[in-house]
């Protein structure tokens, strides 16, 4: 079975950083491009950041310069480092495989930006 | 704010067809495929539609997806209550070099 597992949430100040991890299990995870998707409360989903097999990474513009992607296949694990975190950041953070669309996510970890 | 263009909101009772549109550009659903996702909330969204109009293996046959031009549309006929959910459209963006969501739409079940 497919799972895709977020850590690394939580409460930080405008300013601050903080890195998201996301577990794969149940699947070659070093043959699939995997992104981060997120949803600020009560708004739509919005895409944050992909990174492909060979490890080419993309950015939406609103997080480029602050955001970095990296996976590690050894450990079938996807980072995202987070910094000059804004309240604009507060969102569920989803992490999700580039299959067929994206088509199989966790279960999303919350980041709150507040002072 | 997001490139593509859909409805806020869509409805019908149960048994009857509703259709969501998706509206973009050249860069994005005009020149690349189109994605579907349906998502309840406090759930991961899942995936509906790929390739503008392919079903993944589990998504019932009532869900089509259809695309011409810079536009695309999400079709749900036999409506169920179990189809309310929030539904988005997707695509890369060749401009942006990102993928981009679509407004999303809330379809409820009368």
């Amino acid at each position: 079975e497919v799972q895709l597992v977020e850590s690394g949430g939580g409460l930080v100040q405008p300013g601050g950083s903080l890195r998201l991890s996301c577990a794969a299990s149940g699947f070659t995870f070093s043959l699939f491009d995997m992104h981060w998707v997120r949803q600020p409360t009560g708004k739509g989903l919005e895409w944050v950041s992909g990174i492909g097999k060979a490890g080419e990474t993309y950015y939406a513009g609103s997080v480029k310069g602050r955001f970095t992607l990296s996976r590690e296949n050894a450990k079938s694990s996807l980072y995202l480092q987070m910094n000059s975190l804004e309240a604009g950041d507060t969102a569920i953070y989803y992490c999700a495989r580039g299959g067929q669309g994206f088509d199989a996510w966790g279960r999303g970890i919350l980041v709150t930006v507040s002072s | 704010q997001s490139v593509l263009t859909q409805p806020p909101s869509a409805s019908g009772t149960p048994g009857q067809r509703v259709t969501i549109s998706c509206s973009g550009s050249s860069s994005n659903i005009g020149s690349n495929s189109v994605y579907w996702y349906q998502h309840l909330p406090g759930t991961a969204p899942k995936v509906l539609i790929y390739r503008n109009n392919q079903r993944p293996s589990g998504v019932p046959d009532r869900f089509s997806g259809s695309k011409s031009g810079n536009s695309a549309s999400l079709a749900i006929s036999g409506l169920r209550s179990e189809d309310e959910a929030d539904y988005y459209c997707a695509a890369w963006d060749g401009s942006l070099s990102g993928h981009v969501f679509g407004t999303g739409t809330e379809v409820t079940v009368l």
